[in-house]
C-alpha cells in the first residue's frame, strides 16, 4: 500500500498539553499536507512541507519531514478543545495525487 | 474567504436510482477533485478533473461513475445506478494549481443508498 499510515490512531490528553502525531509513507513524495477532519465534516488543509523541507511551522502548528525515513509528524502546541478532531497526514506522490491514510484521532480533554 | 461548496448536504435515494451530486469550486482554480470516505474509513480518491477532462481516476471509479464541469463554475459527479455500497461521504476539493498543490475541500454530501 502506498498509503500514508498515522500513529498513533486514537491519542487523549489534557488541554494545554502539546499532541504530537506521527506520519509514514512508501512512495516517493512531491510534498506531504497535514489536514484535519471534525466528527461529520469536511477536510480543512493545515499545512504542506515539501519534498525539500524539513521543517515548517504555521501558528501553534509545527510539522517535520525526513524524506531518508519517509516520515513525517505533527505537532500542536498548547493544545484547546477546540483541536479535538481526526488528523490525516496525506502525502501527494509523483502523480500529484494525495495519498490518504486513516488518520489520528484527537481527544482533548478539558 | 473564498470556499468550496456542495449542494445537497444529504441526499437520500433508492438502489438503483441515478444521483447528481454538485460542487462550485473556487472560482479561479484549475484543478477539481472527488474523494468519497465510507463511515469511519479513510479518504478514497475517485477522479481529478483539469482542463476539462479527467485527469486520474482510482479503481472506484467504474461506468457508473462521471464527472462534467456544464458551466464552468459547476462541478458535478453523477452516480447512474446507485448501490448500497455507495452510502459514503461525497467530498468535492479544488486546487488552485500553478504549483500551489493545496487542496480545498467541501462540506461534503452525505450519500444514503437505501
Amino acid at each position: 500500500s502506498q498509503q500514508g499510515e498515522e500513529d498513533p490512531q486514537a491519542l487523549s490528553i489534557q488541554e494545554g498539553e502539546n499532541a504530537t502525531m506521527n506520519c509514514s509513507y512508501k512512495t516517493s513524495i512531491n510534498n506531504l499536507q497535514w489536514y484535519r477532519q471534525n466528527s461529520g465534516r469536511g477536510l480543512v488543509h493545515l499545512i504542506l512541507i515539501r519534498s525539500n523541507e524539513r521543517e515548517k511551522h504555521s501558528g501553534r502548528l509545527r510539522v517535520t519531514l525526513d524524506t531518508s525515513k519517509k516520515s513525517s509528524s505533527l505537532l500542536i502546541t498548547a493544545s484547546r478543545a477546540a483541536d479535538t478532531a481526526s488528523y490525516f497526514c496525506a502525502p501527494m506522490d509523483s502523480n500529484y495525487q494525495l495519498i490518504w491514510g486513516a488518520g489520528t484521532k484527537l481527544i482533548i480533554k478539558p | 474567504e473564498p470556499e468550496v461548496t456542495q449542494t445537497p448536504s444529504h441526499q437520500v435515494t433508492q438502489m438503483g436510482q441515478e444521483v447528481i451530486l454538485r460542487c462550485v469550486p473556487i472560482s479561479n482554480h484549475l484543478y477539481f477533485y472527488w474523494y468519497r470516505q465510507i463511515l469511519g474509513q479513510k479518504v478514497e480518491f475517485l477522479v481529478s478533473f483539469y482542463n476539462n477532462e479527467i485527469s486520474e481516476k482510482s479503481e472506484i471509479f467504474d461506468d457508473q461513475f462521471s464527472v462534467e464541469r456544464p458551466d464552468g463554475s459547476n462541478f458535478t459527479l453523477k452516480i447512474r445506478s446507485t448501490k448500497l455500497e455507495d452510502s459514503a461521504m461525497y467530498f468535492c476539493a479544488s486546487e488552485g494549481g500553478l504549483s500551489s498543490y493545496e487542496q480545498y475541500f467541501g462540506p461534503g454530501t452525505r450519500l444514503t443508498v437505501t
